[in-house]
């Protein structure tokens, strides 16, 4: 079965640097999305994306945060200048249609900020 | 590695009845959490309940409560007293301790007014 594969699966990196998480959605979906879970929090929307611009995007997703399809196979969460309170698990999900078509999710890419 | 199956891709109950949404899971650890989410057409999550598979005890919040079978590897959710709200995608997701976190496929609920 295809799945939503992202790289890398831990990313360290050091505060104010700009750091860019990867993710392979499903090859015929259309419709791609990030998550973000704080450790221990719950599990928060960020952004949803499709036909090459934002759908919806959350209060969490600020000037920093920016999405990118650059190809026809990877979609790209970039943040600008990290702050320790991004550290978090990211997920990637991507589905073939809108609202309630099954959402498929990647393993997540862990983020430290340190 | 963690895997979570939901078998019902789509369900639907009548207003104001109970609707059962069953969920099974597979993980080697010993100690890991379990999640009920609901996501609303605009897709964002919803946290709708969480069990601590070390508590025997099931987890319930309002009108929403589990059976948590951990032998079975069995999470399923239960809704009473189903309401129009209830309507969404529910997935299931389970979380070891190391944060590492696997969503199902999720099962999507309609309410018949």
């Amino acid at each position: 079965e295809p799945e939503v594969t992202q790289t890398p699966s831990h990313q360290v990196t050091q505060m104010g640097q700009e750091v860019i998480l990867r993710c392979v959605p499903i090859s015929n979906h259309l419709y791609f999305y990030w998550y973000r879970q704080i450790l221990g929090q719950k599990v928060e929307f960020l952004v949803s994306f499709y036909n090459n611009e934002i759908s919806e995007k959350s209060e969490i997703f600020d000037d920093q945060f920016s999405v990118e399809r650059p190809d026809g196979s990877n979609f790209t969460l970039k943040i600008r200048s990290t702050k320790l309170e991004d550290s978090a698990m990211y997920f990637c999900a991507s589905s073939v249609g809108g609202s309630y078509s099954p959402l498929h999710f990647g393993n997540g890419t862990r983020l430290t900020v340190t | 590695a963690q895997t979570v199956t939901q078998s019902q891709p789509e369900m639907s109950v009548q207003e104001a009845e109970t609707v059962t949404l069953s969920c099974t899971y597979d993980t080697s650890e010993s100690d890991y959490y379990l999640f009920w989410y609901k996501q609303p057409p605009s897709r964002q999550m919803i946290l709708v309940i969480r069990q601590e598979a070390y508590k025997q005890q099931n987890a319930t919040e309002n009108r929403f409560s589990v059976n948590f079978q951990k032998a079975a590897k069995s999470f399923s959710l239960k809704i009473s007293d189903s309401q129009l709200g209830d309507a969404a995608m529910y997935f299931c997701a389970v979380q070891d301790r190391d944060d590492k976190i696997i969503f199902g496929k999720g099962t999507r609920l309609h309410i018949l007014p």
